[in-house]
């Protein structure tokens, strides 16, 4: 089972580029890397997910290095509204048990 | 377009009590199908995963059980509630193809006393 390490919180400031680094040391071939948020009393919602190298839409970016045992999320000038905890998975997309939620990352975004 | 529905909101029930969560969901078929429960400041605990009806794999051995009567119908049950199954309970799905982003519904706040 792929886990993941991020950091506990982070803060930031309105207008300034966020980047969330996630650690997955043991990442299995197959696995995937998949970023989602997730606000006070709902569920997580889908950002972004990546195999390697560097993927980009319209809400933010995921870095890959070409070893895959971390990625990092970048949000681009971050908006009170981003505040939320942001959750690194790794997976499987054959094996649903294979999805491990860590603890996330609180972002704080200050005015 | 995909919904997905859970009830009730809330719930506050006594230990040793039963219980019975259903979660729905519309506009898709033979959809995978999850049971999450997340502690008060904690990530989220797979608890449960179907990947059609009657097909139930457990993640974590506890005194909650999971049923799949319908392709789209995903029912989290417990005989005796324990303190310790308080939480926040989410439902969610997934394509059964390659795509594996997965859809939360809006959750289900149980309180234990």
């Amino acid at each position: 089972l792929a886990k993941t390490t991020q950091p506990i919180s982070m803060d930031s400031y309105e207008g300034q580029e966020v980047n969330i680094t996630c650690s997955h040391n043991n990442i299995a071939t197959n696995d995937y890397i998949t970023w989602y948020q997730q606000f006070p009393s709902q569920g997580p919602r889908f950002i972004i997910q990546g195999y390697k190298t560097k993927v980009t839409n319209e809400v933010a970016s995921l870095f890959i290095p070409a070893d895959r045992k971390s990625s990092t999320l970048s949000l681009p000038r971050v908006s009170l509204s981003d505040t939320a905890v942001y959750y690194c998975l790794v997976g499987d997309q054959y094996n649903f048990n294979k999805f491990y939620f860590g603890s996330g990352t609180k972002l704080n975004v200050k005015p | 377009s995909q919904t997905i529905h859970q009830w009730p909101a809330t719930l506050v029930q006594p230990v040793g009590s039963p219980l019975s969560l259903e979660c729905t969901v519309e506009g898709t078929s033979n959809p995978n199908l999850y049971w999450y429960r997340q502690a008060a400041g904690r990530g989220l605990q797979l608890l449960f995963y179907s990947v059609g009806i009657g097909q139930i794999s457990s993640e974590v051995p506890q005194n909650l059980s999971a049923s799949r009567p319908q392709d789209r119908q995903f029912i989290l049950s417990s005989k005796k509630l324990l303190l310790s199954d308080s939480g926040f309970y989410l439902c969610a799905w997934s394509s059964s193809g390659s795509d594996n982003e997965q859809f939360f519904g809006p959750g289900t706040r149980l309180t234990v006393l």
